[in-house]
């Protein structure tokens, strides 16, 4: 069936080096994702999205990557900070279409000062 | 705020007990998701809603879930008769129709079932 998943849980990076998250997807035919993050007790916060017809999108210190070929979606964070410490989930939107969405299990990202 | 609001933050009842949340979304979207997250999991869809229509509720998770939204603002989720796996928080989303497909989350109701 389809699925999201991530490759790693946790991820510690120092504050102001680059972080890297990744995410593998198994719905070929997923043509948006995104990335959402979620602080502790708060609802996921839209980040970033792609559609199929990109391999790259940039915003304010975030830069997404899909690659089509092998499934695989990355969130690049810039100059990482305290305040991005949280929970990153990457969401594709399946076959189905209407915005249901299927989420991954999620990476902890802390930043150490 | 004109964000996407959920009441209550935070529900505790005794299994057996019905519980009813209630989401209300940015007032120019016109779709409303809901969806449960349990710990340490991503958020998993249950249903939605285009105006007062439910287009899909195929992922309620029993025939104890259901949703309304009946006048095409807000909308209710019930849950009948819960059961301690019910414990999850519950999350509301809203989007515009004509957009991509981004979505708007509320903070989300956390349920804990004695």
């Amino acid at each position: 069936g389809e699925s999201v998943g991530l490759h790693l849980p946790t991820l510690s990076v120092q504050e102001g080096d680059n972080s890297i998250i990744n995410c593998a997807y198994s719905n070929s035919a997923s043509d948006y994702f995104i990335w959402y993050k979620q602080e502790s007790g708060k609802g996921p916060q839209f980040i970033i999205d792609i559609r199929s017809n990109m391999d790259k999108r940039q915003g304010q210190r975030v830069t997404v990557l899909l690659n089509k070929t092998v499934k695989h979606l990355s969130l690049q964070i810039a100059a990482t900070q305290p305040g991005d410490s949280a929970v990153y989930f990457c969401a594709e939107n399946g076959a189905g279409g209407g915005n249901k969405l299927t989420f991954g299990t999620g990476t902890q990202l802390k930043v150490e000062l | 705020d004109t964000g996407v609001s959920q009441d209550p933050r935070h529900k505790i009842t005794k299994r057996g007990q019905n519980v009813t949340f209630r989401c209300d979304p940015i007032s120019e979207h016109n779709r409303l998701y809901w969806y449960r997250q349990t710990l340490g999991q991503g958020p998993e869809f249950l249903t939605y809603f285009q105006n007062e229509a439910q287009l899909e509720k195929s992922r309620l998770l029993s025939d104890r879930f259901s949703a309304e939204r009946p006048k095409g603002s807000f909308s209710t989720l019930e849950i009948q008769r819960t059961e301690q796996g019910d414990s999850a928080m519950y999350l509301c989303a809203s989007s515009p129709r004509r957009s991509d497909e981004k979505l708007f989350f509320g903070s989300g109701t956390q349920l804990s079932v004695l």
